[in-house]
């Protein structure tokens, strides 16, 4: 069945460096969603692609969606400890309504 | 504030139980969607309902139930309970059908079974 794979799995980064996460679909998609999770909370929802090299920014924060529809990266630029938390992908095909999660990036951040 | 509610937040029950989580979708979303978050496994989707019909199933249990009601409201009944089971889980809802929809998700409910 359908897979969306996500690494890493962990991620420990200095207060200020770069933290990039990667999801990758065994199926091509139709979008991709990211959500964040704090510690204790519920995923939140951050943003979604529809189009095949389409990228998006929010802030600190880059979406890129892959030419083949099949991966997806985020990327924050100088992390902040507010960024603390896990960081999901999800993606949908046009086969049916699901959307598979990815089993997310818990991001951590050293002061 | 997602606007969905989950209740009860926690539970503690022990194995061999049934328990029923609910959840009230945001005011006009059609779509309940129930997952389950255990530490190693990440978000599981469960099941998904669009106005009070089953729409997709994902890896949910045989001892799992899920209904939606006429007032949209959803549960999620787990029986037989095993100490696997104990996990969060969250319940999320979207405008409509799903595909390719914003899903706002609840609090959830923390079940711990012993």
């Amino acid at each position: 069945g359908q897979q969306v794979m996500q690494i890493p799995q962990y991620q420990h980064v200095q207060e200020g460096e770069d933290f990039t996460t990667y999801c990758n679909s065994s199926t091509t998609l139709s979008n991709i969603q990211w959500y964040k999770q704090r510690p204790g909370g519920h995923p939140v929802f951050l943003i979604q692609l529809v189009k095949s090299g389409e990228v998006k920014k929010q802030k600190r924060l880059t979406f890129q969606f892959g030419e083949a529809k099949k991966n997806s990266s985020l990327h924050i630029t100088a992390t902040q400890t507010t960024d603390v938390g896990t960081y999901f992908c999800a993606g949908g095909t046009n086969r049916d309504d699901k959307i598979i999660f990815g089993k997310g990036t818990r991001l951590h951040i050293l002061p | 504030d997602s606007g969905v509610t989950q209740t009860p937040k926690h539970l503690i029950t022990a194995t061999g139980q049934r328990v029923t989580l609910r959840c009230s979708p945001r005011s006009g979303d059609l779509s309940v969607y129930w997952y389950q978050q255990s530490l190693d496994q990440g978000l599981q989707f469960l099941i998904q309902y669009y106005n009070g019909e089953e729409r997709a199933k994902g890896n949910i249990l045989e001892r799992f139930s899920a209904q939606q009601f006429p007032d949209l409201h959803s549960e999620l009944n787990l029986s037989s309970l095993e100490l696997g089971d104990s996990a969060l889980y969250f319940c999320a809802s979207s405008v409509g059908r799903g595909r390719g929809e914003t899903q706002y998700f609840g609090p959830g409910t923390r079940l711990l079974v012993l």
